[in-house]
Formats: C-alpha cells, structure tokens, sequence
C-alpha cells in the first residue's frame, strides 16, 4: 500500500550511459516533484509538476528530463550519465501543506 | 534566495535525555515549516508541520516552535530512545512552493 514508490531502488551504472527512474503514487495528489539529495545530504528540489504540467524548473543540466504521461507518474530520464550525477533521487507529492516523500532511489555512476 | 540551517550537524545522548535540534532560516517570509525524520536508506517521513501563523505544534514526545521573525525553529524531542536515531532535516516552504531543506542533523540515542 505504499503511497509514493520509485524504481528502481538502486541503480549502478557507467559514465555516458541513459538510464530511468519511475515514480508512481496512489495518493491522488495534484503536484509531484523530483528531489535531488547529495553526499553531503543537502535536499534540493529539481522539478516540479502539476496535473502533468511542469510548474518548477531548477537550474538543472538538460541531460535531465522529466517526463508526466499522467497524473500519478512522474519519471526522471537522465542522459549521458556524468560522475556527479551519483546521488540519491526523491520523488515527492504534495497536498495541502505538506510533502510526501518516496524511498528513494540510489543512483551510482561509475 | 532561502538558505537553512541546522545546528549542530550531528548529536549523540544517552537514552531518557531530550533533544534540542535548531534550525534557522534567511528569509522569513515563509509559508510553513516541516520537520522530517530519514533513516539510514529510507525516505523522508513527516513528523510536525507548522504553518507561518503558529507558534508551535506538537505530536506526542515531538514539539516544534517557530520564531518568524528570527528565522529559527527548534525541535524539541523528550525523554529520547534508541528509536529516535534517524537524521532530522527541516524544510522551509516559500509561497512560490518551493522546499528548501537544511542537510540535517543526524541524532544517536545510546541505550
């Protein structure tokens, strides 16, 4: 029954390659986003969607592509994979004034 | 552009002492301030959310303040167990929806 999911969990990968990650929620919320947090912990936001429609756009490299092919999904296509791409990626809904957060996924590039 | 701060970055305590974390922020035009609590490899888990108009809430061993004007908010956590050990992060929502978090503070509680 889990409210904010992402696949996969773990991701190890080479420099260059494109890789995926999918997140799915079943909360019925409006906005979703993708949160990037680093070796150093610090959480900072990516993009932001709402009813599929992308309302935050930080100052993120284009190899970053967010795709929403509906209101429950939002997934995060990265391209050309760079070593500091290495990070923990969260996916987060939002509803009223608070955020729901998934597991998290944790990307290695090698 | 909103920066936050958590002081100190980490704290370790015997069980049944409380905890104080601290949090600070630069712009205090907010519009609500969350507490959450991460585990070694798991996600963010909601603990206390207090919205610029309140002074403070509480949940259980959990209470929470926030001082607007100064840009700070304390968590205050009583008679803590082993369980408690987890990073705390806090996270400042401005109203252009954006969540600026601080890097934590990662708490051990020994038994």
């Amino acid at each position: 029954d889990t409210a904010v999911s992402q696949t996969p969990k773990y991701l190890v990968t080479q420099m260059g390659n494109d890789k995926s990650i999918k997140c799915e929620q079943n909360l019925g919320h409006d906005t979703m986003y993708w949160y990037k947090q680093d070796s150093k912990k610090f959480l900072k936001i990516m993009f932001s969607y709402n009813n599929k429609e992308l309302i935050i756009n930080e100052t993120v490299p284009n190899r970053f592509s967010p795709k929403s092919p509906d209101k429950a999904h939002l997934n995060l296509h990265i391209n050309s994979l760079e070593l500091g791409d290495s990070a923990v990626y969260f996916c987060a809904t939002h509803w009223g004034n608070e955020q729901f957060f998934g597991p998290g996924t944790r990307l290695t590039v090698l | 552009k909103q920066e936050v701060t958590q002081i100190p970055a980490a704290l370790s305590v015997p069980e049944g002492e409380n905890l104080v974390l601290n949090c600070s922020f630069t712009d205090s035009a907010i519009y609500n301030l969350q507490w959450f609590r991460q585990d070694p490899g798991k996600g963010l888990t909601s603990l206390l959310l207090i919205q610029s108009s309140q002074r403070e809430q509480t949940s259980g061993r959990l209470n929470a303040s926030l001082d607007k004007s100064s840009g700070r908010s304390t968590l205050y956590i009583a008679a803590s167990q082993p369980g408690d050990s987890a990073t705390y992060l806090c996270a400042v929502r401005s109203f252009d929806y954006k969540l600026s978090f601080g890097a934590g503070t990662t708490v051990t509680v020994r038994a």
